[in-house]
């Protein structure tokens, strides 16, 4: 069965570091979604993205975030400067139509540790 | 951010009965409902939905219900089987991009 993937699956980073965070989407997809869950918390939306830009993003996708899809297979989150309370798991998610009756598919996540 | 509850955080049931599990939303925007199954360590795995047009899907030992009046969703699991224990997640989407909002999850155990 077709299956996202995310590398890495933890990184740790110092606090103020870049980090890079990959998805390759289930190959016939074209609806790509961040969402991410801080320890204890619930799974959180971050941002969508579809034909190479943000459909929508949350409150908390603020202008330390960014997404692209620079080679037409990885999808990617990152994080400029990373702070404390960015520590989580990092979730992508694909979807292969905009109709709204089909389930997004999500990866394993990467657990972001920032010291 | 409330919009989805699961006020059970955790449900003990026997191998064989029923598992019941309960979600409530308060946006009437939602019209599109499913449910995740997370194992430690992996991402939410798709397990049943169900569009807001239906008020019941089935899928071999899964049912979903559906009650729009109430803002009320079920899972139903039957017979419960040792391995169906995981935190399970119930999430809402709806308009343009369908962006999924999260309930906080309930730990089913399923004993033998």
């Amino acid at each position: 069965e077709p299956e996202v993937t995310q590398t890495p699956s933890h990184q740790v980073t110092q606090m103020g570091q870049e980090v890079i965070l990959r998805c390759v989407p289930i190959s016939n997809h074209l609806y790509f979604y961040w969402y991410r869950q801080i320890l204890g918390q619930k799974v959180e939306f971050l941002v969508s993205f579809y034909n190479n830009e943000i459909s929508e993003k949350s409150e908390i996708f603020d202008d330390q975030f960014s997404v692209e899809r620079p080679d037409g297979s990885n999808f990617t989150l990152k994080i400029r400067s990373t702070k404390l309370e960015d520590s989580a798991m990092y979730f992508c998610a694909t979807k292969g139509s905009i109709v709204g009756n089909q389930p997004q598919h999500f990866g394993d996540g990467t657990r972001l540790s920032i010291l | 951010d409330q919009q989805v509850k699961q006020n059970s955080p955790s449900l003990s049931v026997q191998e064989g009965r029923i598992s019941i599990l309960n979600c409530d939303y308060t946006n009437s925007m939602f019209d599109y409902f499913l449910w995740y199954k997370k194992y430690p360590a992996e991402g939410p795995t798709f397990l049943i939905s169900i569009s807001s047009i239906k008020d019941k899907n089935e899928d071999g030992r899964f049912t979903v219900f559906l009650n729009k009046s109430a803002k009320h969703l079920s899972l139903h699991i039957v017979p419960s089987q040792p391995g169906d224990s995981a935190v399970y997640f119930c999430a809402a989407g709806g308009g343009s991009n369908y962006k999924l909002t999260f309930g906080k999850g309930t730990l089913l155990t399923v004993n033998p």
